[in-house]
């Protein structure tokens, strides 16, 4: 299995700042990463799918890169709203693996 | 609009199995894979398997391979995940998710919580 390894696990942050988080893949998945939001007691949200394109909807303050097996969520002047957990995800393969979740509080 | 709802909280004993469904609307239901996610109380998200309602393949999780079963009913627009032989560890919310041509999940059912309990 693919292995994807985020972090930090949870981040203290306030309204306005820039946030980072990071996901590493055991092995080349080319950009076939995806990040999710998911807020308490709902359903993850789809933000970033093939490492850096923006979902149809989700505010331009948030943006995803790639360098070789790294992944990176950005999220540029973090807003009320973006207190949540956030996930990455491949879709390279079978079994289709999370990262353990970044909570932004 | 796309829609995924699921069937409603179960409270199962363990050894027993419980069925949960996914109905779909607001799109063409075979053009779409739907994929089943788990939440387990205060932990991440832990996918399961995924169906392709176009021909009813489906593909597991190793470690839930034999225990999981991914069904669709063309006629109602409604995939099902059963899971048997269950333990307090499959306490979680389940979730379906559509995937789209991207290889993303871009809808997501409401969730439904299974509690597993003597």
């Amino acid at each position: 299995d693919i292995q994807m390894t985020q972090s930090p696990s949870s981040l203290s942050a306030s309204v306005g700042d820039r946030v980072t988080i990071t996901c590493r893949a055991s092995q080349n998945i080319i950009t076939y990463l995806n990040w999710y939001q998911q807020r308490p007691g709902k359903a993850p949200k789809l933000l970033i799918y093939a490492a850096s394109s923006l979902q149809t909807g989700v505010p331009s303050r948030f943006s995803g890169s790639v360098s070789g097996t790294d992944f990176t969520l950005t999220i540029n002047s973090l807003q009320p709203e973006d207190f949540a957990t956030y996930h990455c995800q491949q879709s390279y393969k079978s079994p289709r693996t999370f990262g353990q979740g970044t909570k932004v509080e | 609009q796309v829609q995924l709802v699921q069937s409603g909280a179960e409270v199962k004993k363990p050894g027993a199995s419980v069925k949960v469904s996914c109905k779909a609307a607001g799109y063409s239901f075979t053009s779409y894979y739907i994929h089943w996610v788990r939440q387990a109380p205060g932990q991440g998200l832990e996918w399961m398997g995924v169906l392709n309602p176009r021909g009813s393949t489906t593909n597991y999780a190793p470690r839930f391979q034999g225990r999981v079963t991914l069904t669709s009913d063309t006629s109602t627009s409604t995939v099902y995940m059963e899971l048997s032989s269950l333990t307090s560890e499959d306490t979680a919310i389940y979730f379906c998710a559509r995937e789209t041509t991207d290889s993303c999940f871009d809808s997501w059912g409401q969730g439904t919580l299974v509690t597993v309990s003597s």
